[in-house]
Formats: C-alpha cells, sequence, structure tokens
C-alpha cells in the first residue's frame, strides 16, 4: 500500500521563477493538505484541498496556489519566488471527515533558490 | 489564533534513560493532537493520536497524555535508544481541520 508519496524530492530555482510540486495522496485519502517547513520550524499550513477546491488557506500569498485532481492528487505551484520561499514543502493526506484518524505525510520537496 | 509550544527546544540524554517532552497549546477547543517524528531532511512520521475526550495514549515505549483544559500534552519515551534521536513535533487539529505544529524538540541520544 503506498503511502502520500511527492516529487521532486530537490529543486533548485533563481528569484523570480515558478515552480510546481506534485503530490499523490495515500491509497483510500480524498483530501490533501500542503505545509511549508522552514529549516528549524515546525510546518506552517499553506492551503487544503478536497473534492477539487480549496477548502481551507493558512497566511500564504496569492502566489501560492495549488490544484486537485479527479484522481485526488494534488500540485502546489509557486510564481514570483523569493528567496524566503526556500523550505521543505510537505504534503499531507487524509479522509475527509475523519478528524481522528492521524494525518499521513510524504517525504516532502526541498525547494532552495539562488 | 492557535499557537502550539514546545519546550525544550533540544534534549540530549544517555542511552536508557526516560525521554519527557512537552506541548502546549493556546486555545483547548481541539478535535485531537497527534504526535510526530522528523528524522534530518525527512518527511513526519505519525507516532499517537489522542482524541479531544481522551486522556493518554500509549505505544509500545511511548507514552502520550492530553490535558485539554489546561492546554497541555506530554510525550513520555521510555527506555530511550539511539534510535529515537530525531525531532519530535506535536500538533493539534481544530474547528478548520488544518495541523497547527509546534516547533518541535531535537532529541540527541547518546550511546
Amino acid at each position: 500500500d503506498a503511502g502520500v508519496t511527492q516529487s521532486p524530492t530537490h529543486l533548485i530555482k533563481t528569484r523570480g521563477q515558478q515552480v510546481t510540486l506534485r503530490c499523490s495522496p495515500k491509497s483510500g485519502h480524498d483530501t490533501v493538505s500542503w505545509y511549508q517547513q522552514a529549516l528549524g520550524q515546525g510546518p506552517q499550513f499553506i492551503f487544503q484541498y478536497y473534492e477539487e477546491e480549496e477548502r481551507q488557506r493558512g497566511n500564504f500569498p496569492d502566489r501560492f496556489s495549488g490544484h486537485q485532481f479527479p484522481n485526488y492528487s494534488s500540485e502546489l505551484n509557486v510564481n514570483a519566488l523569493l528567496l524566503g520561499d526556500s523550505a521543505l514543502y510537505l504534503c499531507a493526506s487524509s479522509s475527509a471527515g475523519a478528524f481522528n484518524q492521524p494525518q499521513h505525510f510524504g517525504d516532502g520537496t526541498r525547494l532552495s533558490i539562488l | 489564533k492557535q499557537e502550539v509550544t514546545q519546550i525544550p527546544a533540544a534534549l540530549s540524554v544517555p542511552e536508557g534513560e526516560n525521554l519527557v517532552l512537552n506541548c502546549s497549546f493556546t486555545d483547548s477547543a481541539i478535535y485531537n493532537l497527534q504526535w510526530f517524528r522528523q528524522d534530518p531532511g525527512k518527511g513526519l512520521t505519525s507516532l499517537l493520536l489522542i482524541q479531544s475526550s481522551q486522556r493518554e495514549q500509549t505505544s509500545g515505549r511511548l507514552n502520550a497524555s492530553l490535558d485539554k483544559s489546561s492546554g497541555r500534552s506530554t510525550l513520555y519515551i521510555a527506555a530511550s535508544q539511539p534510535g529515537d534521536s530525531a525531532t519530535y513535533l506535536c500538533a493539534v487539529v481544530a474547528h478548520d481541520y488544518k495541523l497547527s505544529f509546534g516547533a518541535g524538540t531535537t532529541v540527541t541520544v547518546r550511546a
């Protein structure tokens, strides 16, 4: 049973570029959440997708956008990259309404901005 | 806004000693609290989930307690081993369905 998979594992970009990160949820899960984890800090919630719509959003600018596909996989897009966007981006999956079931995380994408 | 704090930020113990990790949160209206383990450069592994109606959960050498009214949780790891070295994060889920994380406690177990 495959868990949450994310691609790519590492990415290097320069300021001003845009990037797309991808996530496939654990089998049986229909909800995908994205988190940004800066070095030495806890993950910060970016947004959550369910039924192909953004259900919740954290305190992130509109440069951060996402999408969920009919097969529940998801993309995170970041435009006009800044140095401060360098971080580990984590994807978590869960089942809608299953608030007392643990969320499952992928290994993340390490994004470095030069 | 939910604020989650973990104390201490780092901890170093000799092998065999018991570990006590603390987590506090400001808004007690939560659905559950989760403890995660994170190895360097890796994702998060869920260790324990405590529902808001529960007082504690146990898994092997791990035991987590929850005092929702005072906004506190404690993770106990018995008889620590070098393989327990990692960063431990606590997170709460409230009405907005998102996880709010602490900054973590980095544990080093010396052989």
